[in-house]
């Protein structure tokens, strides 16, 4: 499987402010996925970031609210933007190395907004 | 539209117990995969098992063992005499069979291993 690392590994921030989350990975995957996890809650979906285009994303998410990046094969980003307490969760990215193949995730990113 | 059900949301056991994790899912599709990620305090997802809609041989890897049951949309998740190591939060989740398919997650079972 391949290794993933996030930056930051967790972040207090202010309400009205944005935050990038970083997702690299040590070899070039063909999918990246970013995952939401609000405390105590389950994993969902927040999109799907596309090498050279932009994100798909699920339904009740955004892309003015949570912009994303992909300018290569290793590396995304996720942005929450205008962040209010709601946001407070856990954002996991997931890559899956070639198509089909079991999706490993990333550390996580622990979010607290006050 | 795809579901996962664990009906379970809280186990306590005491070391060296078994304990069974149950998962139910709905699926209209005929072929996809299922599968187990752990979830220790630390936060990070780790991937447990994916197993086929085609493959419903039972597996065993070291303590822990996983029953797929076609007929009862079943995929439960056994740990054999319990260690400490193995408290954390397990998700069962469920896929299409094809490309770009995201996972969809049951709730979640907190798993607690009392020494």
């Amino acid at each position: 499987s391949a290794v993933i690392s996030q930056k930051p590994s967790r972040d207090i921030c202010q309400r009205g402010t944005s935050l990038t989350i970083q997702c690299q990975v040590d070899s070039q995957v063909t999918m990246m996925f970013w995952y939401r996890q609000q405390p105590g809650q389950s994993l969902t979906l927040i999109a799907t970031a596309n090498q050279g285009s932009e994100a798909t994303y699920e339904s009740g998410f955004v892309i003015d609210k949570f912009p994303i990046s992909r300018p290569n094969l290793t590396f995304s980003t996720l942005t929450v933007s205008n962040m209010s307490p709601e946001d407070s969760s856990i954002y996991l990215c997931s890559v899956e190395r070639l198509v089909g193949e079991t999706q490993y995730f990333g550390p996580g990113t622990r979010l607290l907004v006050l | 539209a795809q579901k996962v059900t664990q009906a379970q949301t809280e186990i306590s056991v005491v070391e060296k117990e078994d304990v069974t994790l149950d998962c139910v899912y709905e699926t209209r599709d005929t072929t996809y995969y299922l599968f187990w990620y752990k979830q220790p305090p630390s936060g990070e997802l780790v991937f447990l098992i994916r197993r086929n809609s085609f493959d419903e041989q039972n597996e065993i890897s070291g303590r822990y063992s996983w029953n797929f049951q076609k007929s009862t949309s079943s995929f439960n998740f056994t740990i054999t005499a319990s260690q400490v190591v193995d408290s954390a939060v397990y998700f069962c989740a469920l896929s299409e069979f094809r490309a770009n398919s995201k996972l969809t997650f049951g709730k979640g079972i907190t798993l607690s291993v009392r020494p």
